[in-house]
């Protein structure tokens, strides 16, 4: 059974930290994802990672994927306020598209 | 591209009612749709894959006689939840692949409360 952790589940930064966020699922999976949420909100995509030593990066925001540790990291720079929100990183299953999600962090910037 | 619109956004029902959640795709065929269930400061858990034209598929511990999902079309998956109690209140988001990337669009999310 694909599982997926994450870690820190909460995380408090003051503005202008560095910090990352890690996951790790249990078995070899073809794609991992990470996504945004806000309060009362639905899941905003942020990045797709689909092979090993992808890095993608968008604005303080950048993600890595080591397929081989079965890791990726999130990584925020200089935090803003504005990136305070709930981050999810998900797995697809080995078989049919179904996606198995990380517990979530919750990330407060505070200024 | 790749829109999946969901609504109501919101909706308030008595126990006992039924409440239909529609996910449209508006922009692209979605042959497969996904269902998810949130509850508050919680991880979203898959509850069904839906399949046009095809019984949808449950995962482990979701009730189907309760949770009736309906692919009917390639742009559209609706999810009803029947007598209703308040245990069903939650926030209940669907999805589809995109067809521009390799990756899901999630739909905005039906808060439900049943009172």
């Amino acid at each position: 059974e694909l599982k997926v952790e994450q870690n820190p589940l909460f995380l408090s930064m003051q503005e202008g930290k560095n910090y990352t966020i890690y996951c790790n699922y249990s078995t070899t999976s073809d794609r991992l994802y990470w996504y945004r949420q806000d309060p009362g909100k639905s899941l905003e995509s942020l990045f797709v990672l689909l092979s090993n030593g992808a890095v993608k990066q968008e604005g303080r925001l950048m993600a890595s994927l080591d397929t081989k540790a079965r890791l990726s990291t999130l990584h925020i720079t200089a935090a803003v306020h504005d990136l305070s929100a709930t981050y999810f990183c998900a797995v697809d299953r080995s078989f049919g598209n179904k996606l198995v999600f990380g517990a979530g962090t919750i990330l407060r910037v505070k200024s | 591209g790749a829109v999946v619109s969901q609504h109501p956004s919101w909706v308030i029902c008595k126990s006992g009612t039924s409440v239909k959640i529609e996910c449209r795709s508006l922009d692209f065929q979605a042959t497969t749709m996904f269902w998810y269930r949130q509850f508050p400061k919680q991880s979203l858990m898959l509850m069904a894959t839906s399949n046009e034209g095809s019984k949808a598929t449950y995962e482990q511990g979701v009730e189907k006689d309760k949770f009736l999902i309906n692919h009917a079309s390639l742009t559209l998956s609706t999810l009803t939840v029947t007598s209703a109690h308040p245990e069903d209140s939650s926030f209940y988001i669907c999805s589809a692949e995109s067809p521009s990337s390799y990756g899901y669009t999630f739909g905005s999310g039906t808060r439900l409360t049943v009172v």
